[in-house]
């Protein structure tokens, strides 16, 4: 299986700060046809899973540009320019180039 | 509007069986492929199983962790997608979700989830 390693797994960040995190795979995350199939996903506190990011560096349709992804291969990295109060939670890296489908241990996301 | 909600969870004995539903809406039901993901209390997320759609002889896929004991259906005629879970384990605890795939992302869509027991 596919393992994803997420780095750090707790961020303290304040209003205005930039941050990343990094998600690392056991294998490419190329497939065949071209496409990496690497997305992002948000938990915030009792709340389902929200899309973020999509084929590595794709905003989802809402999600504010202050988010970006970026990476290639086995390297993938989130940023978020200017955190807001409202970007606290659990981030997710997840893949599904190779089955089974596997997500990132998490990253928490405190604000100071 | 997209919605996806999940039923059937509950608290049952090791051993026992048990069938979740998604009833869907809001979107084509028949051409797309559908998930169900866990979170065990506390813990992150794990893919369950997907089904794909009848373009895809309603192929299915399934983490080895529940491979033999769960199967995910679908019944296009109402929109919905089940996930029948036997020899439940007390590892199986978590909140299921049912996800919708939409375009690149197999988690377009999540669900409110509905939260699975196992406890003797």
């Amino acid at each position: 299986d596919v393992v994803l390693t997420q780095t750090p797994p707790t961020l303290l960040a304040t209003i205005g700060q930039s941050v990343s995190i990094s998600c690392r795979s056991s294998q490419s995350l190329l497939h065949s046809n071209g496409n990496t199939y690497l997305n992002w996903l948000l938990q915030r506190t009792g709340q389902s899973p929200q899309p973020l990011i999509y084929l590595v560096s794709k905003l989802e349709s809402g999600v504010p540009n202050r988010f970006s992804g970026s990476g290639s291969g086995t390297d993938f990295t989130l940023k978020i320019s200017g955190v807001e109060a409202e970007d606290l939670g659990v981030y997710y890296c997840m893949q599904f180039t190779h089955y089974p489908l596997t997500f990132g241990s998490g990253t928490k996301l405190e604000i100071k | 509007e997209v919605q996806l909600v999940e039923t059937g969870g509950g608290l049952v004995r090791p051993g026992s069986s048990l069938k979740l539903s998604c009833a869907t809406s809001g979107f084509t039901f028949s051409n797309t492929w559908m998930n169900w993901v866990r979170q065990a209390p506390g813990k992150g997320l794990e893919w369950v199983a997907l089904i794909k759609d009848k373009y895809s002889n309603y192929e299915a896929n399934y983490a080895e962790s529940v491979k033999g004991r769960f199967t995910i259906s679908r019944d296009d005629s109402k929109s919905r997608v089940y996930l029948q879970m036997n020899t439940l384990r007390d590892q199986d605890t978590a909140t299921y979700y049912c996800t919708r795939r939409y375009r690149y992302n197999p988690f377009a869509y999540w669900g409110q989830g509905t939260l699975v027991t196992v406890s003797s």
